[in-house]
C-alpha cells in the first residue's frame, strides 16, 4: 500500500516561532488533507490540499502532487497549537468509498 | 448541528466480551467511516459506508462488524474483544463519497480490552 512519511516526528518550538513540517507520499493520490489532534484527542481538520497553496490565518500549506510531497507552515505559533499534525492521503476503493492512509503524524509542543 | 458524536467515551472490556461502539452525525451525510488509533502507527480504516444498507471492508476489518440502517447511525460492533482492540476508534463522516468536502471526526472511544 501507500507509504506516508512525516517529518519531523517530534517539534519543540518557543512560543511566536515559525516552523515546517513535512510530508511525503509514495504513490499519486487523489487528495491530501492536514489534521491536527488536540491535547484531548480531537481531530480537526486544517486543510483540504490535493495540490497548490491554501492558507489559513497562521497556517498555510502546499501540495506538489508531481514530487509527492506537502508541506504544513506554522507561523507565530502559540500554545493552542500544540498537539500532534497528520497528513492522510485518499484514494479510491474499489467499494466506491475513499481511504485515508495516515501518516505517524509530528508531535509538536509549543513553550512560553 | 452536533456533528459527528460517539458514545461511550471510555469502555473496559473483558477478553471475549462484545459490545456495540456507537455513532451518529446530524449532517445529513452520506459517508462514514470507523477507525482506530494506535501508538506510532496513526489511524487505520476499519469499515466504512458509501450510503444507508452499503458497508465495506477497510484495512484492518477483522473482528468487527459495522451496518448501516440509517443514514445517521453507523455502529461498529466488537464480536469477541481480544486485547489487540485496545485502541482509540474514531468515527468519521463526509457529505459525499469523494468530493472535495472535509471528513469529520468524532470525539473517539478509548477502548481498554484486559
Amino acid at each position: 500500500g501507500i507509504q506516508v512519511e512525516q517529518s519531523p516526528p517530534d517539534l519543540i518550538l518557543q512560543e511566536g516561532a515559525n516552523s515546517t513540517l513535512r510530508c511525503n507520499f509514495s504513490d499519486s493520490v487523489n487528495n491530501l488533507q492536514w489534521f491536527h489532534q488536540n491535547p484531548w484527542g480531537q481531530l480537526i481538520n486544517l486543510f483540504y490540499i490535493p495540490s497548490g497553496t491554501k492558507q489559513n490565518g497562521r497556517l498555510s500549506a502546499t501540495t506538489v502532487a508531481t514530487e509527492r510531497y506537502s508541506l504544513l507552515y506554522i507561523s507565530s505559533s502559540q500554545t493552542t497549537d500544540s498537539g500532534v499534525y497528520f497528513c492522510a492521503v485518499e484514494r479510491k476503493l474499489t467499494g466506491g468509498g475513499n481511504k485515508l492512509t495516515f501518516g505517524t503524524g509530528t508531535q509538536l509542543k509549543v513553550e512560553l | 448541528n452536533a456533528g459527528v458524536t460517539q458514545t461511550p467515551k471510555f469502555q473496559v472490556l473483558k477478553t471475549g466480551q462484545s459490545m456495540t461502539l456507537q455513532c451518529a452525525q446530524d449532517m445529513n451525510h452520506e459517508y462514514m467511516s470507523w477507525y482506530r488509533q494506535d501508538p506510532g502507527m496513526g489511524l487505520r480504516l476499519i469499515h466504512y459506508s458509501v450510503g444507508a444498507g452499503i458497508t465495506d471492508q477497510g484495512e484492518v476489518p477483522n473482528g468487527y462488524n459495522v451496518s448501516r440502517s440509517t443514514t445517521e447511525d453507523f455502529p461498529l460492533r466488537l464480536l469477541s474483544a481480544a486485547p489487540s482492540q485496545t485502541s482509540v476508534y474514531f468515527c468519521a463522516s463526509r457529505r459525499t463519497r469523494g468530493g472535495t468536502d472535509t471528513q469529520y471526526f468524532g470525539p473517539g472511544t478509548r477502548l481498554t480490552v484486559l
